[in-house]
């Protein structure tokens, strides 16, 4: 079945600590790509979208995440994580022709201080 | 307060009962998307509408489940004879026509609780 997987369901880290999280699709041709991320009792926000052109996507609060479409692969990193990037992260994937959003499980990252 | 909300936020009920959230849209954003989120899960697509037509069900609706968006503005959900595998977060999105159509917009989502 086509999905969106990501790899890590927990990620514990010390804070200055350099984050990656991964993220793999199955759909092919044209894919639209974004991460959102969840804090403690908040709402959905957008990081970072990938539509087209350079393959290396900058966010908000120093995320970036490259597009690897040989690899069908959008995976986030930040170099040195703060406490408040507690959250969990989610890679979605929507299609021109589509509606919807097709949403990976999440992974929950934990900074300690 | 211009993004987009839900109400209630909390919804505690018993199985069987019939319950309907609300959700309102960022204004002008003509396109508004249901999703629901179960723990330890990424929000599942449910329906979607452009303007006031539904364009697309998950079949994860069944048929007790409902969605409307009457005037192309707020849209409701409604679940009848909930079951307890209903419960869930229950996700409302919105998001511009144009280029941008593709970046959604979530609200804070309604938390449903079937005893």
């Amino acid at each position: 079945a086509q999905s969106v997987s990501q790899h890590n369901h927990h990620v514990i880290l010390s804070e200055a600590a350099s984050l990656e999280l991964g993220c793999n699709y199955s759909y092919g041709g044209t894919v639209n790509l974004f991460w959102y991320v969840q804090y403690p009792g908040q709402h959905l926000q957008l990081l970072l979208k990938y539509f087209s052109g350079d393959p290396l996507v900058k966010g908000i609060k120093g995320f970036e995440a490259e597009f690897i479409k040989s690899k069908f692969s959008f995976n986030l990193r930040k170099p040195s994580v703060q406490w408040s990037d507690t959250a969990e992260y989610f890679c979605a994937v929507n299609r021109d022709s589509w509606g919807k959003f097709q949403f990976g499980a999440g992974t929950q990252v934990v900074v300690t201080p | 307060d211009t993004g987009v909300s839900q109400d209630p936020r909390h919804k505690i009920t018993k199985r069987g009962q019939n319950v309907t959230f609300r959700c309102d849209p960022i204004s002008e954003h003509n396109r508004l998307y249901w999703y629901r989120q179960t723990l330890g899960q990424g929000p599942e697509f449910l329906t979607y509408f452009q303007n006031e037509a539904q364009l697309e069900k998950s079949r994860l609706l069944s048929d007790r489940f409902s969605a409307e968006r009457p005037k192309g503005s707020f849209s409701t959900l409604e679940i009848q004879r909930t079951e307890q595998g209903d419960s869930a977060m229950y996700l409302c999105a919105s998001s511009p026509s144009g280029r941008n159509y593709n970046e959604q917009f979530f609200g804070p989502g309604t938390r449903l609780t079937v005893l």
